[in-house]
């Protein structure tokens, strides 16, 4: 298995552009993760989905933050507008369902930079 | 709500030493603890777990953790550390009743120094 896909690996932008990561998650697995990473915050869940269904989104930090799941293979975190604060690595996870105590897998993540 | 603490930024130890990267949490019921490993540029990787059971747990690369329900620790140790272990280690706590949602530590930077 291919593990984890995101892309893409890297992505500069100006302030008020729209931005679109996107997420292929482990084949079989039933649980997605939508993750923020900072120095200043550390690791930050921002969604989760549930057999494509989003579950939980407390942690979306405002509404310029959209996350859709269409289907089993595939999801998106939307930006728009962005702003320089949203600059940090963006992870995608994926687990089975199954087992209560299953692991995340994560992809290598999107390094956004918002000038 | 469900925490870790990471109380050292930084661990340097000298090749071939005995490791541990310290980690407590907090959490309500019965805590499911993972340990990842973030190499530079990529994804976290998955080390081990404790979920029941013993509380010694051995995971990937010759790593193990300590589960102390009484202090609320789940200390990682290695008993000789290697240059190439040298990466930034995550504690992680889900409660076993919402167990899909995990809570990462801050991390901690291991330094193994040849």
């Amino acid at each position: 298995d291919a593990g984890v896909i995101q892309s893409p690996r890297h992505e500069v932008t100006e302030m008020g552009q729209e931005v679109t990561l996107r997420c292929k998650p482990i084949s079989g697995h039933d649980y997605l993760f939508w993750y923020r990473q900072t120095m200043m915050r550390g690791l930050e869940l921002l969604i989760y989905f549930n057999n494509n269904v989003p579950i939980d989104d407390s942690g979306m930090p405002e509404d310029r933050f959209s996350a859709k799941m269409p289907n089993a293979s595939f999801s998106t975190l939307k930006i728009q507008p962005s702003e320089p604060r949203d600059s940090a690595v963006y992870f995608c996870a994926s687990r089975q369902a199954g087992g209560r105590g299953n692991e995340q897998f994560f992809g290598p993540g999107t390094r956004l930079t918002v000038l | 709500a469900q925490s870790v603490a990471q109380p050292e930024d930084q661990v340097n130890v000298a090749e071939g030493n005995p490791l541990t990267v310290k980690c407590t949490y907090s959490v309500s019921g019965n805590p499911y603890l993972f340990w990842y490993v973030q190499y530079p540029n990529r994804g976290l990787q998955f080390l081990l777990k404790y979920i029941t059971g013993d509380n010694l747990v051995k995971g990937s690369y010759g790593f193990e953790a300590e589960f102390n329900k009484s202090q609320t620790s789940f200390h990682l140790k290695k008993p000789s550390a290697l240059v190439s272990d040298s990466a930034l280690y995550f504690c992680a706590v889900a409660n076993s009743g919402g167990y899909q949602k995990v809570t990462f530590g801050i991390g901690t930077k291991l330094q193994v120094i040849p």
